[in-house]
């Protein structure tokens, strides 16, 4: 059984402060990486994606990932309240289906 | 560039009735996706088309659900005949083709919410 694993928290920070949000999988023949945001009553929206080994940044977030270990990591810097949000990690393999986890719901307070 | 389409947002309807939801992917994605969300639980896949053919449907449930792709542009997914547990958000998503390199990224719609009374 293929599974991805988050801390469904709430996780809460204020304003400014780093948060992070961590996930493992569970199938070592994964090989793209995904981080959704997903609003209340919305649908998911795709904010990164990682594939090799290492950290990417794209403006005040970045992804992590450690093969290895069978980690994804999502860090996001200058938290905002905008940012309050459930953060969905996804997994897959080449064109293949997402296996997701629960989420991890994020608490940004002004 | 329009996204992924979906129709209709909301649905209610009584068990024992039929409903067919629709998705249109961005233009020129050959893979679609579809999943679903029940309350409380992760998105799980349902079945994934190249073009008009079935790649994948091991995540279907049972034979109550059936979907098409005709001419491999919308797709439709159509529950016959409703159960209680079939609540939750339908999700469609489309990407392109994935034979190149990863990372082989999935853009959702805006889901269908059905649910069953």
């Amino acid at each position: 059984q293929k599974e991805v694993e988050q801390n469904s928290g709430p996780l809460s920070v204020p304003e400014g402060a780093i948060a992070s949000l961590n996930c493992t999988y569970s199938d070592r023949g994964s090989q793209s990486f995904f981080w959704y945001r997903q609003y209340s009553g919305k649908s998911p929206e795709l904010i990164m994606f990682i594939y090799s080994n290492g950290d990417k940044e794209d403006g005040r977030f970045t992804a992590q990932l450690n093969k290895a270990s069978q980690y994804v990591s999502l860090l996001i810097r200058d938290s905002q309240p905008s940012d309050s949000a459930t953060y969905l990690c996804a997994v897959n393999q080449a064109g293949t289906a997402l296996i997701f986890g629960k989420g991890t719901t994020l608490s940004v307070s002004s | 560039e329009a996204g992924v389409t979906q129709f209709p947002s909301h649905s209610v309807i009584e068990k024992g009735q039929t409903v067919t939801l629709r998705c249109d992917p961005i233009s020129g994605h050959d893979n679609l996706y579809w999943y679903r969300r029940v309350m409380g639980k992760e998105i799980k896949f349902l079945l994934h088309f190249v073009k008009e053919s079935k790649q994948d449907e091991s995540g279907m449930p049972n034979n109550r659900f059936l979907a098409e792709r005709t001419g491999g542009t919308y797709s439709t997914l159509k529950v016959q005949p409703a159960e209680l547990e079939d609540s939750g958000v339908y999700f469609c998503a489309s990407s392109q083709d994935p034979s190149g390199a990863p990372p082989y990224e999935q853009y959702f719609g805006p889901g269908t919410r059905l649910t069953v009374t």
